[in-house]
């Protein structure tokens, strides 16, 4: 079947422009999770949904990142007032079971660039 | 704060070479490590994934073994092929406190296979 989808692939924007990322998850997974990348780095946790709940967005960098999921499938991670500092590949992750245990499959991530 | 350490950063073998990848981790309190690897504009896939009751977990050509009271995992790939050049990242899993779906990711290995 389908794995995780994520849009745009690519995204280029300027510093001060708002950016919505999309993430598509496995169809009926239930938990979904957004990982931030920079270059030369390893994946690092942004925020955590079971089903439409967000249990943990303790890994937001500050106040101008959002994220939700209002119907418990799609998710949107909305960067406001982008800096040059938000440039990194942005992963989304779902995995199947309603425990925090469920294996986590990847997307592809959406590259970000603010200039 | 868990903290995953991968060993050599960057490694460049002739193609048919055997090959030992390392990932260090502080906290030894862990549900499982994985392996995955890395293609440019493609996703995060999960090679092998080490529950920590277990020691090692075997598919093709790679073998991974865990020592969690060491906190150190290894990632074997026999006979390299030019296909196998990616990057390599491991992650753990914490075992307790209410964030153990969050993955700590080393920054990887950058492997490239000559043919």
């Amino acid at each position: 079947g389908a794995g995780v989808s994520q849009s745009p692939r690519y995204k280029v924007t300027k510093r001060g422009q708002d950016v919505a990322l999309r993430c598509d998850p496995i169809s009926g997974h239930v938990s979904l999770y957004w990982y931030r990348q920079a270059l030369g780095q390893g994946p690092e946790f942004l925020t955590y949904f079971n089903y439409e709940a967000q249990q943990d967005k303790s890994g937001l960098p500050n106040d101008r990142f959002s994220a939700e999921r209002p119907e418990g499938s799609i998710s949107t991670l909305t960067i406001q007032r982008t800096e040059q500092r938000d440039s990194a590949m942005y992963r989304c992750a779902s995995s199947s079971t309603g425990t925090s245990r469920g294996e986590q499959y990847f997307g592809p991530g959406t590259r970000l660039t603010v200039t | 704060k868990q903290e995953v350490t991968q060993i050599p950063a960057a490694l460049s073998v002739p193609e048919g070479e055997n090959l030992v990848l390392n990932c260090s981790f502080t906290d030894s309190a862990i549900y499982n490590l994985q392996w995955f690897r890395q293609d440019p504009g493609k996703g995060l896939t999960s090679l092998l994934l080490i529950q920590s009751s277990q020691r090692e977990q075997t598919s093709g050509r790679l073998n991974a073994s865990l020592d969690k009271s060491s906190g150190r995992s290894t990632l074997y790939i026999a006979a390299s092929q030019p296909g196998d050049s990616a990057t390599y990242l491991c992650a753990v899993r914490p075992n307790s406190g209410g964030s153990n779906y969050k993955l700590t990711f080393g920054k990887g290995t950058l492997l490239t296979v000559n043919p």
